[in-house]
C-alpha cells in the first residue's frame, strides 16, 4: 500500500482565498483524522471520521473550516476564507484499530 | 481534557548514550502512543501502549498507569535517532478517538 496520500504537499495562498486540502486514507481503514501542527501549539486534532461519518469536530477552530468524507477513499479539509494564522502543517491520518498512520502533511502558508 | 507533558523539551547527547524521554498525563487513558517526527516532517508511529512495556530494536517504551507516566528509552543512540519524539494519549471512553499530543522532545545525537 502507498500509505496515506495527501495533496498538495505545499500550498501558498493569499489571505481571503479558499484552500482545499485532500487526503486518501489507507485502503480498508475505517477511521480518518485531520490534525494541524504549528510551532506554538504543536499537534492538534481538528476532526475525525468513522466510516465516512464525522464523529468529533470540536477541534475545528472556526466556521471557516469544514471537512467532508464523501466516500471511504477520500476526504477534504477546506478553509474559506483563509487567514495568515491558518499557516501550519496539516496532517491526515487513518487507522483500523489503535495505530494511526500519518500522511506526509500539507504545508500551508497564507500570506 | 487530558494534559500531556513531556520532558525534556530538548536533549543533546553523544552517540552511544542511553536516552530517556518522559511523558505524563492528567486523566485516565485507554492508550498511549509514541511517535517520531523526522527532520523532513514525516510522522511515524513507534509504539502503542496500554500497559507494561514494549521493545522494538533499540527502542523501549514503558507505561505506569497508576502514576500516569510513560518513558521512551533509546539504547546505544545513533545520529539517525535525531528527531522529535511525541507522546500522544487517547483518553478513556472507548472508540478510536483522536489523540491529544505533548509538545514533543527534540533529540539530537551527535557523532
Amino acid at each position: 500500500d502507498a500509505g496515506v496520500i495527501q495533496s498538495p504537499r505545499h500550498e501558498v495562498t493569499e489571505m481571503g482565498q479558499e484552500v482545499t486540502l485532500r487526503c486518501k486514507p489507507i485502503s480498508g481503514h475505517d477511521y480518518l483524522f485531520w490534525y494541524r501542527q504549528t510551532m506554538m501549539r504543536g499537534l492538534e486534532l481538528l476532526i475525525y471520521f468513522n466510516n465516512n461519518v464525522p464523529i468529533d469536530d470540536s477541534g475545528m477552530p472556526e466556521d471557516r473550516f469544514s471537512a467532508k468524507m464523501p466516500n471511504a477513499s477520500f476526504s477534504t479539509l477546506k478553509i474559506q476564507p483563509s487567514e495568515p494564522r491558518d499557516s501550519a502543517v496539516y496532517f491526515c491520518a487513518s487507522s483500523q484499530g489503535q495505530t494511526q498512520y500519518f500522511g506526509p502533511g500539507t504545508r500551508l502558508l497564507v500570506l | 481534557k487530558n494534559e500531556v507533558e513531556q520532558s525534556p523539551q530538548n536533549l543533546t547527547a553523544q552517540e552511544g548514550e542511553f536516552i530517556t524521554i518522559n511523558c505524563s498525563y492528567s486523566v485516565g487513558i485507554s492508550a498511549l502512543h509514541w511517535l517520531q517526527q523526522h527532520p523532513g516532517g514525516g510522522i511515524v508511529s513507534l509504539f502503542m501502549l496500554s500497559s507494561g512495556k514494549k521493545k522494538h530494536g533499540r527502542l523501549i517504551a514503558t507505561i505506569n498507569i497508576q502514576e500516569k507516566h510513560s518513558s521512551l528509552h533509546i539504547t546505544a543512540s545513533h545520529p539517525r535517532d535525531s528527531a522529535v519524539y511525541i507522546c500522544a494519549v487517547r483518553s478513556s471512553g472507548g472508540g478510536a478517538d483522536g489523540l491529544t499530543f505533548g509538545k514533543g522532545t527534540h533529540l539530537i545525537i551527535q557523532p
